[in-house]
């Protein structure tokens, strides 16, 4: 989506190895949102942030760090990539949840093999 | 779990026919909201409606939200083959403070045969 990007689009990584997915956004909103998708499970949220430096966990965060260190860019790493986060990772952006909805990047598919 | 379910899981219907779809949650909410995902791409927002309002449209599209049985439904007027894909509502729940994150239902996918 316009405004939005994530990067990379695709990945294969090894067991153990840590994996950054970035989020990247040129419409200067405050929340920011880490989702996967899998199937049978819809979108569960890993992590948020509400601004620079500020992050919180989401329902399925174990094994899951992020980083917000400017305005438009929001990391997220796996610290030692297992088979289970095998998916597809969404980041989403609002500006005010309680007027707008989210605007989703295109997602980024991993394996971990 | 907070999430909504969406019902029914998969429908298929011909072009030009009305699609309806369902989501029910369980606790209250500020807003619920109604996103289309097309195979291999991102969710795209569709429409929002605050948890006092009733009714909204936008375009062919009709969101109903019913508070007391917690419930919404998505329809579709004179579905088009371009609307197939998977809908999903998510939901903004009271005390969430916004802040935290929508939760979402597990989707239905639509499928217009022409």
């Amino acid at each position: 989506d316009a405004g939005i990007t994530q990067s990379p689009r695709h990945k294969v990584t090894e067991t153990g190895t840590p994996v950054t997915l970035r989020c990247h956004q040129t419409e200067n909103h405050r929340y920011m949102y880490w989702y996967r998708q899998d199937p049978g499970h819809g979108l569960r949220l890993i992590h948020y942030s509400y601004g620079v430096k500020d992050t919180d966990k989401g329902e399925v965060s174990d094994g899951y760090s992020v980083s917000r260190s400017k305005t438009e860019d929001f990391l997220l790493t796996l610290e030692s990539a297992t088979s289970s986060q095998t998916s597809v990772y969404f980041c989403a952006i609002s500006e005010s949840i309680l007027r707008d909805g989210y605007t989703f990047g295109s997602g980024t598919r991993l394996t971990v093999v | 779990s907070q999430q909504g379910e969406e019902d029914p899981q998969a429908l298929s219907i011909q072009e030009g026919e009305n699609a309806t779809m369902n989501c029910s949650y369980k606790t209250s909410i500020n807003n619920l909201q109604w996103y289309r995902q097309n195979s291999g791409r991102g969710l795209v927002h569709l429409i929002l409606i605050r948890s006092n309002e009733r009714e909204k449209h936008s375009g062919r599209l009709r969101v109903t939200l019913d508070t007391s049985k917690k419930s919404s439904s998505l329809l579709i007027t004179a579905s088009r083959a371009a609307d197939t894909a998977s809908y999903f509502c998510a939901t903004d729940f009271t005390g969430g403070g916004g802040a935290d994150g929508l939760t979402f239902g597990k989707g239905t996918h639509l499928i217009i045969q022409p």
